[in-house]
């Protein structure tokens, strides 16, 4: 248990134009999913959280109408990078904790596969 | 402040060799999880240790052996007999109220054949 899959693994996009990202749970319910972005050879940093049905949380620095995040329900959030900028270009993470089979897993995060973004 | 850090930018060992990758961590909170993710090439996580504060017995799962040691904020993973597919990113994180999990910098791992 505890899936977590992201799509698309791989994205080549424009500069100026849109993409969203989807991170869904595949065998709970998550209550809460994060963002994470991770640059060549860094570490991940966390862009923001969200719990299902409101409004995600963003950490200091991230610009939330360019990274516009919706979980809408307790499989599915997505993440939509708005007029993407060749500076966008990453690896893009999401996480998921909530309610698995066995019970709630307050303190474990899921993590998806990841989705490379590359704005030209 | 909740802070991770893993001094060791990157490690190269040849084949069989054992290697330890370190992890000092920060925090005031009295209850707090630790992980250890690699990361290979593919990019995505792999989930090796999840450990509270409350349970120092240190942990052998195979050649992955953790050690943690609150006197000293530690929680450092050794790998006995390393192996080429072993060379990947190792990250240590913590996690201290549910919500947020902070990953320390990552350790790269290069064993050579």
């Amino acid at each position: 248990g505890a899936v977590v899959s992201q799509h698309p693994s791989r994205v080549i996009c424009k500069s100026g134009t849109s993409v969203k990202i989807e991170c869904r749970s595949l065998d709970f319910q998550a209550t809460t999913m994060f963002w994470y972005r991770q640059f060549p050879k860094q570490s991940l940093m966390l862009m923001a959280t969200s719990n299902e049905g409101s409004k995600a949380t963003y950490e200091q620095g991230v610009e939330k109408d360019k990274f516009l995040i919706n979980h809408a329900s307790l499989t599915l959030s997505t993440l939509t990078v708005t007029s993407a900028h060749p500076e966008d270009s990453s690896f893009y993470i999401c996480s998921a904790r909530g309610k698995l089979a066995g019970g709630w897993k307050y303190n474990e995060q899921f993590f998806g596969p990841g989705t490379r973004l590359t704005v030209l | 402040a909740q802070k991770v850090t893993q001094a060791q930018t990157e490690i190269s060992v040849v084949e069989k060799e054992d290697v330890t990758l370190d992890c000092v961590y920060e925090t005031r909170d009295t209850t707090y999880y630790l992980f250890w993710y690699k990361q290979p090439p593919s990019g995505e996580l792999v989930f090796l240790i999840r450990r509270n504060s409350f349970d120092e017995q240190n942990e052998i799962s195979g050649r992955y052996s953790w050690n943690f040691q609150k006197s000293t904020s530690s929680f450092n993973f050794t790998i006995t007999a390393s192996q080429v597919v072993d060379s990947a990113v190792y990250f240590c994180a913590l996690n201290t109220g549910g919500f947020k999990t902070i990953f320390g910098a990552g350790t790269r791992l290069f064993v050579k054949a």
